[in-house]
Formats: C-alpha cells, sequence, structure tokens
C-alpha cells in the first residue's frame, strides 16, 4: 500500500537554480494538492489539480509551476528557487468527495541557500 | 474565504492528563471537519472527521463534535499517553474550489511520562 509517494525526500538548491518536486499516488484520485508547511502557519496550498490535464492556483502559487500530465503524478516545479521557498512541502490526494479525507506523503524538505 | 482558528501552543501536558484543542472555523455552506496528526518527520494523518452538524468523530480516544451553532471542532482527550505527542491540525474541506483543504495553524502537543 504505497499511497501517496514523493521524491526527493530532501534536498538543497542555491538561489536561482530550478528543480521538480515529484508526487506520485496509486489510488486512481482525481484530486491533487502541493501545500507548503511553515512553522506557525500551518499548511498552505500552493497548486491543485481536479483532473488530468488540469491544475489551478491555490493561496501561495507565486514562483511555482504544475504539471498533471497523468493522473496519478503532480508535478511542481521551482523555475528559479529563492531562499522564501524553503520550506516543507507535501503532496495529497483525495477522491472527488468532500466530505472524504486527503491522504498525504511524507514530505519534501527543501533548503534554498 | 473559508478559515480555521486553533488554540495557540505549544500545549504541553503530563500523562494521563485531560486534554483539550480548541478549533472554530469561519465558512459559508457546510463544511466537512476534520482533525489530522503528525508526527515528527512524517506526513499528516487523518485523525477523525465529522461531517454535518452534530455529528461525532471519534478514533484512538480521541473525539471531537461538530457544533455548527458555535462553529466549532475541538478535539478531546481524557487521558493522553506520551505517544499522542505530536502536531495536530483542524481543517475544512467545502465543494466548491477544488475540494481543498484549509487548515489551522496547528498545535503541537507534548505528553511528558
Amino acid at each position: 500500500n504505497a499511497g501517496v509517494t514523493q521524491t526527493p525526500k530532501f534536498r538543497v538548491l542555491k538561489t536561482g537554480q530550478s528543480m521538480t518536486l515529484l508526487c506520485a499516488q496509486d489510488m486512481n484520485h482525481e484530486y491533487m494538492y502541493w501545500y507548503r508547511q511553515d512553522p506557525g502557519m500551518g499548511l498552505r496550498l500552493i497548486h491543485y489539480s481536479v483532473g488530468e490535464g488540469t491544475t489551478a492556483k491555490g493561496e501561495v502559487p507565486d514562483g511555482y509551476n504544475v504539471s498533471r500530465l497523468k493522473k496519478q503524478n503532480f508535478l511542481l516545479g521551482l523555475e528559479s528557487a529563492a531562499p522564501s521557498q524553503t520550506s516543507v512541502y507535501f503532496c495529497a490526494s483525495s477522491s472527488t468527495l468532500y466530505n472524504s479525507p486527503l491522504h498525504f506523503g511524507n514530505g519534501t524538505r527543501l533548503t534554498v541557500t | 474565504g473559508d478559515s480555521v482558528t486553533q488554540m495557540e501552543g505549544p500545549v504541553t501536558l503530563s500523562e494521563e492528563a485531560f486534554l483539550t484543542i480548541n478549533c472554530t472555523y469561519t465558512a459559508t455552506g457546510y463544511p466537512s471537519l476534520f482533525w489530522y496528526v503528525q508526527y515528527p518527520g512524517e506526513g499528516l494523518q487523518l485523525l477523525l472527521k465529522a461531517t454535518k452538524a452534530d455529528d461525532k468523530g471519534s478514533n484512538k480516544g480521541f473525539e471531537a463534535t461538530y457544533r455548527k451553532e458555535t462553529t466549532s471542532f475541538h478535539l478531546e482527550k481524557g487521558s493522553v499517553q506520551v505517544s499522542d505527542s505530536a502536531v495536530y491540525f483542524c481543517a475544512l474541506r467545502q465543494e466548491t474550489s477544488g475540494s481543498r483543504l484549509t487548515f489551522g495553524e496547528g498545535t503541537q502537543l507534548t505528553v511528558n511520562p
């Protein structure tokens, strides 16, 4: 039972570098989400997707791009990393029922120096 | 927009003490309400949920009742254990806007033996 898998688990970037975070789910969920977690701020939604080929902006989308080319994968890209993007990133997925829970991956800890 | 407010932490208790973590929300419509728990170095796990007014969610000795009149979903446990030490997040989910989860800030709980 893999659930939601995120890669990599840790990454250190220099300012201006780019990277892609990969999220994969094996539950056939339609909805997928990227959140960032910062101390004292809970989790904030970056981008989300309600189906293959669709994406939408969340609360804090600036500096990030996403793609959902396959139903099971949701990629988060940082084109030019900034120190303000140092955070822990969580991917989640769910069914379309709004009373069902989101299932989370174990997170990617990103440090931008 | 929707929002969730949790009691400020951190909370430190002795083993077998009674736990309450307050959670109130602001939302249009009729959201579903959730409590998630995050153990150190891990992702978020669903602890319990309630999907309509007066519903009580329960799991592992934790309980929370959906109170529409006070827009609250307080988490309680009668006797905490050291293993309950974690960060607890209250969250709501609506049908609109991709059915995203909106989180509170999180409450750090430490239980001492």
